[in-house]
């Protein structure tokens, strides 16, 4: 399986907004609304944002929203703010219970 | 609140297999599945694996079929990966992370568990 692609970085200042973009194919993205989204800071472990394409757990700001059409998945970070830098993976079913993740983006707080 | 604890840093030698366990506390442990995740060093995150809890029942990642192994221990709440014929490019973070069985994310995690191989 291979992993889903995303672009290696995205920076936005503050109060900007940045998307960031999750390829796969029709056998994972695209084949099912199972894409989330993770926020991992420096030395931490992933924190949940985003699952089942838009839907965010209770606590996450509704600054962070997801998307999906077709074989790429999205996420838009609104009002971005200096805490919002760190490395965002997205992650998707794949079938017959496998999972993959994507390459991951660092975003940068200019 | 729902927290994942792992095990300590662990050095292994290559050929060597490691055991990490992953304690659970806050929720019934039975009720969702455990799955594994690794990050090599400045790498992206990586799906080992699950386990569904309640029937010891498995499904591994290609990447690894023959090498990983995942348990548990429904009486101290506490799930483990064990890894076997490690080689260097096995150096990496090991997380846990909780997961409704069914449903496709995984929340929340453990904290890491660091796997240095090396001779």
């Amino acid at each position: 399986q291979s992993a889903l692609t995303q672009p290696p970085s995205a920076s936005g200042s503050p109060g900007q907004s940045v998307t960031i973009s999750c390829t796969g194919t029709s056998s994972d993205v695209g084949g099912y609304n199972y894409v989330s989204w993770y926020q991992q800071h420096p030395g931490k472990a992933p924190k949940l944002l985003i699952y089942e394409v838009s839907k965010r757990p209770s606590g996450v700001p509704d600054r962070f929203s997801g998307s999906k059409s077709g074989n790429t998945a999205s996420l838009t970070v609104s009002g971005l703010q200096a805490e919002d830098e760190a490395d965002y993976y997205c992650s998707s079913d794949a079938g017959r219970t496998n999972y993959v993740f994507g390459t991951g983006t660092k975003v940068i707080v200019l | 609140q729902v927290q994942l604890v792992q095990s300590g840093t662990e050095v292994k030698k290559p050929g060597a297999s490691v055991k990490v366990s992953c304690t659970a506390s806050g929720y019934i442990f039975t009720n969702y599945a455990m799955h594994w995740v690794r990050q090599a060093p400045g790498q992206r995150l990586e799906w080992m694996g699950w386990l569904n809890t309640d029937n010891g029942n498995t499904k591994y990642s290609q990447t690894f079929q023959g090498r990983i192994t995942l348990t548990r221990d429904t009486s101290a709440s506490t799930a483990y990966m064990i890894l076997s014929s490690l080689r260097s490019e096995d150096t990496a973070m090991y997380y846990c992370a909780r997961n409704v069985m069914g449903a496709s994310w995984f929340d929340p995690w453990g904290q890491g568990t660091l796997v240095t191989v090396s001779s």
